[in-house]
């Protein structure tokens, strides 16, 4: 039962354009929602959240949208830079107050900024 | 500071070998967090611990698998007698308190043949 989905698993977005990544989720218990980007041969980075309580939540290029009625998250990146060429994680925190041992993972989506 | 640290990076096993994964949480950090990754899929959560204690284990498998987080020393995940099914990317997160913006670590590339 995958709880966390991350229906697209790539992306192409030319540089300079906005890239937009989806997720979405099936519990409503989640409370926390969190973004991670990952190099190839690297550890996830975390890049930004967003609490249950919020819609938005805006951090330089980076601007995540929560639509809890859809059940909707989504990542804006704007301006694309190549960069930006990664693969992207959304996690759900399973219950209140608790920490990256609540996280559940989507499968992830690979963004690749073209020149 | 050193961030979050794993070895061995990569890490062949013959089935029925034991895995032990290490991971030095970042300076300061005390919760310590490890996740596995199967190909093509998310991370998935596998036990939490503190210093000496484990808090939360419930995502990992009942036999074979166990983990510790020493008063001294790293983080060890260990796996008796691996399988291929065993065969994944482990990684390891710490916070400095049990925040959900964990620091991942570059994770270790278990690979049984």
């Amino acid at each position: 039962d995958q709880q966390v989905k991350q229906n697209s698993p790539s992306l192409s977005v030319q540089e300079g354009r906005i890239s937009i990544l989806n997720c979405d989720y099936t519990n409503s218990m989640f409370d926390y929602f969190l973004w991670y980007k990952k190099y190839p041969a690297e550890g996830p980075t975390f890049l930004i959240s967003i609490s249950s309580i919020k819609d938005k939540n805006e951090d330089g290029r980076f601007t995540v949208f929560l639509n809890k009625s859809a059940k909707h998250l989504s990542l804006h990146i704007v301006p694309s830079q190549p960069g930006d060429s990664a693969v992207y994680f959304c996690a759900a925190r399973r219950y209140s107050g608790g920490g990256a041992d609540g996280l559940t993972f989507g499968k992830g989506t690979h963004l690749i900024i073209q020149p | 500071n050193a961030g979050v640290m794993q070895n061995p990076r990569h890490l062949v096993r013959r089935r029925g070998q034991e895995a032990r994964l290490r991971c030095s949480p970042m300076k300061g950090h005390s919760h310590v967090y490890w996740y596995r990754q199967l190909p093509e899929e998310g991370l998935k959560f596998m036990v939490y611990l503190q210093k000496e204690n484990i808090i939360d284990e419930s995502g990992m498998p009942k036999e074979r698998f166990s983990a510790e987080f020493p008063k001294e020393g790293p983080s060890i995940l260990r796996i008796q007698q691996v399988v291929r099914g065993d065969s994944a990317a482990y990684f390891c997160a710490s916070s400095l308190d049990n925040s959900p913006e964990a620091f991942f670590g570059q994770g270790t590339r278990l690979t049984v043949v």
